[in-house]
């Protein structure tokens, strides 16, 4: 099936500690992003790529980082630079163009201990 | 900057209601517009995309509409059943190409049986 692939499903960061989020999509798909959801909050855009090796900061970049070495991988990495990096992390996916449907994977729980 | 406000943030209604979700927008400058589903702790899944040239699109019992020049959207629910219960997330394409989607907050809708 083709899909979004996100792992793992939950994750537990220590402080100080960098973790690294999975995404991969079997949708041939350009365009690839990162949100982070937090309670009663919208989706808010953290990083997006719309080819691989490139890639740009969205909204709310600070303390995290990515690379896109894979048209079919997008990883995450929160870094301890993140203050408060609890939240639900969302992939998505899309065609590049101006009317394209984004797709997204089953998200990432990660918790700070 | 684009701004995304879903009215009403939460709605309960009984089984069998026709119903009716509300997304506005700040920017009418969009590409296009997507309504999202989200059950507890899962990802995104994609209902309508409105392109800004279309007024309206419909999936089974769903329907949506789009006034670009008054920045509204409309989610109309037919026959709501108890599985329609979920929060439903209005999302506008304002950028063009692919860096991105900006967020409503969600109406987190119960269809009581």
């Amino acid at each position: 099936d083709g899909g979004i692939t996100q792992s793992p499903k939950y994750l537990f960061r220590k402080e100080g500690q960098n973790v690294t989020l999975s995404c991969e999509q079997n949708l041939n798909h350009d365009a690839m992003y990162w949100y982070r959801q937090d309670p009663g909050q919208g989706l808010r855009l953290i990083y997006y790529s719309q080819i691989v090796n490139d890639f740009q900061k969205g909204d709310i970049a600070e303390g995290y980082s990515v690379s896109r070495e894979k048209k079919e991988s997008f990883p995450l990495t929160v870094t301890s630079a993140q203050k408060n990096p609890t939240a639900f992390y969302l992939c998505a996916s899309s065609r590049t163009g101006v009317n394209t449907e984004a797709f997204f994977g089953q998200g990432t729980r990660l918790t700070v201990v | 900057k684009q701004e995304v406000t879903q009215i009403p943030a939460a709605l309960s209604v009984p089984e069998g209601e026709n119903l009716v979700l509300n997304c506005s927008f700040t920017d009418s400058a969009i590409y296009n517009l997507q309504w999202f589903r989200q059950d507890p702790g899962k990802g995104l899944t994609s209902l309508l995309l409105i392109q800004s040239s279309q007024r309206e699109q419909t999936s089974g019992r769903l329907n949506a509409s789009l006034d670009k020049s008054s920045g509204r959207s409309t989610l109309y629910i037919a026959a709501s059943q108890p599985g329609d219960s979920a929060t439903y997330l209005c999302a506008v394409n304002s950028g063009g190409g692919a860096d991105g989607l900006t967020f409503g907050k969600g109406t987190h809708l119960i269809i009581q049986p």
